[in-house]
């Protein structure tokens, strides 16, 4: 079975100031998708990036880029010029490719706060 | 605006009853989800649909129950079998089994 692990519990930084959420993940598959989903307080879920197992280059939207170290098995998630709007919970989450969504796979989650 | 719709938004119910949240989607997706979200813990699979009138059962779906008579739509009915159903509920839905999934704002469930 697969596991994603988010080790930073909590996390706070400055407005305007760079952070990076840490993502690892354990699987035997070499095609699969990774995601970072947000959930601010309003609590609805929301996409920020997706990646392609298959693709060296890492994903960026915007302000949001990865990292993403296949042989390390580890997507971390930067967070540029952050917002106050950027406070929300960041999960990670694994999708074996070819299996379905009901696999998806999520961390527990980093709280992320960003402080004026 | 196309997008996922739940409701309510919150719900109280007393123990014993059991209660069925509501998820309406008008993105055209043949996938549908529901999960549990509780405190420290990530999003658990409690049901999914790939098609109408068919679904699967997830990692938690003890005490739970569902329906898929249209595209739209996926109700979740939490029984009183559950055990511990106060928790948080998100619906989700994805176009194929291999797109990424969206989710409604959810569904808090209090039960006392």
């Amino acid at each position: 079975a697969q596991t994603v692990t988010q080790s930073q519990p909590e996390m706070s930084v400055q407005e305007a100031e760079t952070v990076t959420l840490s993502c690892t993940y354990d699987t035997s598959e070499s095609n699969y998708y990774l995601f970072w989903y947000k959930q601010p307080p309003s609590r609805q879920m929301i996409l920020v990036i997706r990646q392609e197992a298959y693709k060296q280059q890492n994903a960026t939207e915007n302000r949001f880029s990865v990292n993403f170290q296949k042989a390390a098995k580890s997507f971390s998630l930067k967070i540029s010029d952050s917002q106050l709007g950027d406070t929300a919970m960041y999960f990670c989450a694994f999708l074996r490719s070819n299996f379905g969504n009901e696999k998806l796979t999520f961390g527990t989650g980093t709280r992320l706060t960003i402080i004026p | 605006d196309g997008g996922i719709t739940q409701s309510p938004k919150y719900l109280f119910r007393k123990e014993g009853q059991n209660v069925t949240l509501s998820c309406e989607q008008n993105l055209n997706h043949d996938a549908m989800y529901w999960y549990r979200q509780d405190p420290g813990q990530g999003l658990r699979l409690i049901y999914y649909s790939q098609i109408v009138n068919d679904f699967q059962k997830g990692d938690i779906a003890e005490g739970y129950s569902v329906s898929r008579e249209k595209k739209e739509s996926f109700p979740l009915t939490v029984t009183s079998a559950q055990k511990n159903p106060t928790a948080f509920y998100l619906c989700a839905s994805s176009m194929d089994r291999d797109t990424e999934a969206f989710f409604g704002q959810g569904t808090r469930l209090t039960v006392v």
